[in-house]
């Protein structure tokens, strides 16, 4: 079946600096890929996304590019803010009539 | 704009008790999902509606009731809750089940003793 498997954190960095969190997937077919994020005591929003090959979604500075020749969609940010400390989710939609395939999560901890 | 909206947000209960958590949303969506989030485990989906009228088991339905009431609610019950309950649940919906982008409600946090 799908599956997504995200770094595991923490992750903590200086304001300012590179931010880059590993996804990798397994599906067949041609999957979407997404980017959720998740700050403290609030539910889930979509971060970006990327529904085919060499597509690369960004938003708020982020950005992931799909890349079905690795099977990943690694997300970057060039200068960390404290305000970005939240938690990332990677996360798919398969072929067909799935429901979405999340990743763990992976938390991230920017200080000033 | 409303979006998603849970109740209650925080719920203690005994051992054995029972409740249901409600969710509404006001997007016109067809699909509507439960998940609970746990440390280390990420998001595990109990149920799902794919449109109004239809019900599925997701990854961890044990223990667990739904209804979809109609288009805009879709409620979670325990009918005899245990410890392992204890988590955050999440109620989301989107369009349709394949379209990939979930609006999601801030969360129940529910403690069983």
């Amino acid at each position: 079946g799908d599956s997504v498997t995200q770094m595991e954190g923490p992750v903590t960095l200086s304001e300012e600096a590179f931010l880059t969190i590993n996804c990798t997937y397994t599906a067949t077919g041609y999957p979407s890929l997404f980017w959720y994020v998740q700050y403290p005591g609030e539910g889930l929003q979509l971060l970006l996304k990327a529904t085919k090959a060499d597509d690369k979604g960004s938003n708020k500075g982020f950005e992931a590019t799909y890349r079905k020749e690795t099977t990943s969609f690694h997300l970057e940010k060039g200068s960390v803010q404290v305000s970005d400390s939240a938690v990332y989710f990677c996360a798919l939609s398969g072929s067909g009539y799935s429901t979405l395939t999340f990743g763990k999560g992976t938390m991230l901890l920017v200080s000033p | 704009n409303a979006g998603v909206t849970q109740t209650p947000k925080f719920q203690v209960l005994k051992t054995g008790q029972s409740m249901t958590l409600q969710c509404a949303q006001d997007m016109n969506h067809n699909s509507m999902y439960w998940y609970r989030q746990d440390p280390g485990m990420g998001l595990r989906l109990i149920y799902y509606s794919a449109s109004e009228g239809t019900t599925d088991k997701g990854e961890v339905p044990n223990g667990y009731n739904v209804s979809r009431l109609n288009k805009r609610e879709f409620s979670l019950r325990l009918e005899s809750a245990a410890p392992s309950q204890t988590s955050v649940y999440f109620c989301a919906s989107s369009e349709w089940v394949n379209t990939g982008e979930l609006f999601f409600g801030e969360g129940s946090r529910l403690t069983v003793l």
